[in-house]
């Protein structure tokens, strides 16, 4: 079936850009999203982008979408300690359904 | 902007008692809305799509019969968790994909209510 993977754990210093990488299995997704959730929180969308696109930039957040491999990353620069939460990555298929990444645990030491 | 409500936010009940959750689309109609479940420290999985008039799809491993929906408008579907036990506890959350789907329309998720059953 259709699967998103993550990895689980990324540690950076404040200042510092962080990378943080997705595979999806899903040829026909159509949005792919970054989801951020805080401790004991609900999801915050962060940032998506459509298929047909290579690349999206909002403010500190790019995201970057190789559609080929079915790889998306997301960076964000300048990173500060108020970025540390879990970052969720979803493939959204043809039928609207997100299958969601196992979060990747952000850390970011001052 | 879209913005999904999620109610209520925090439900702490006995075992044995129904909940019901509700998920409204507050500035646009949603005929589709997703329920997904999060277990502590896990990812979120799809339970249920829920459609606008019809009876819901149940993904697999899902009882229907324990986890009822109904999407009785184009604002509003609700997840009645019946007679609920401590394993039921979870965080329950709901997204909504608008009627007419543009490019710049990515689905908006509420904020979820957590559950806790004693």
């Amino acid at each position: 079936g259709e699967d998103v993977e993550q990895s689980l754990f990324l540690s950076v210093r404040e200042g510092d850009s962080s990378v943080i990488n997705c595979t999806y299995t899903d040829s026909s997704s159509t949005y792919l999203y970054w989801y951020k959730q805080e401790p004991g929180a609900g999801l915050q969308l962060l940032t998506y982008i459509f298929s047909n696109m290579d690349m999206k930039q909002d403010q500190r957040l790019t995201v970057l979408l190789n559609k080929k491999d079915k790889h998306l990353s997301l960076r964000i620069a300048d990173t500060q300690t108020g970025d540390s939460a879990i970052y969720f990555c979803a493939s959204e298929n043809q039928g609207g359904k997100l299958i969601f990444g196992q979060g990747t645990e952000l850390s970011v030491k001052p | 902007g879209a913005v999904v409500s999620q109610h209520p936010s925090w439900v702490i009940c006995k075992s044995g008692t129904s909940v019901k959750i509700e998920c409204r689309s507050l500035d646009f109609q949603a005929t589709t809305m997703f329920w997904y479940r999060q277990f502590p420290k896990q990812s979120l999985m799809l339970m249920a799509t829920s459609n606008e008039g019809s009876k819901a799809t149940y993904e697999q491993g899902v009882e229907k019969d324990k986890f009822l929906i109904n999407h009785a408008s184009l604002t509003l579907s609700t997840l009645t968790v019946t007679s609920a036990h401590p394993e039921d506890s979870s965080f329950y959350i709901c997204s909504a994909r608008h009627r007419t789907r543009r490019v710049d329309q990515p689905q908006h998720f509420g904020d979820g209510t957590r559950l806790s059953i004693l």
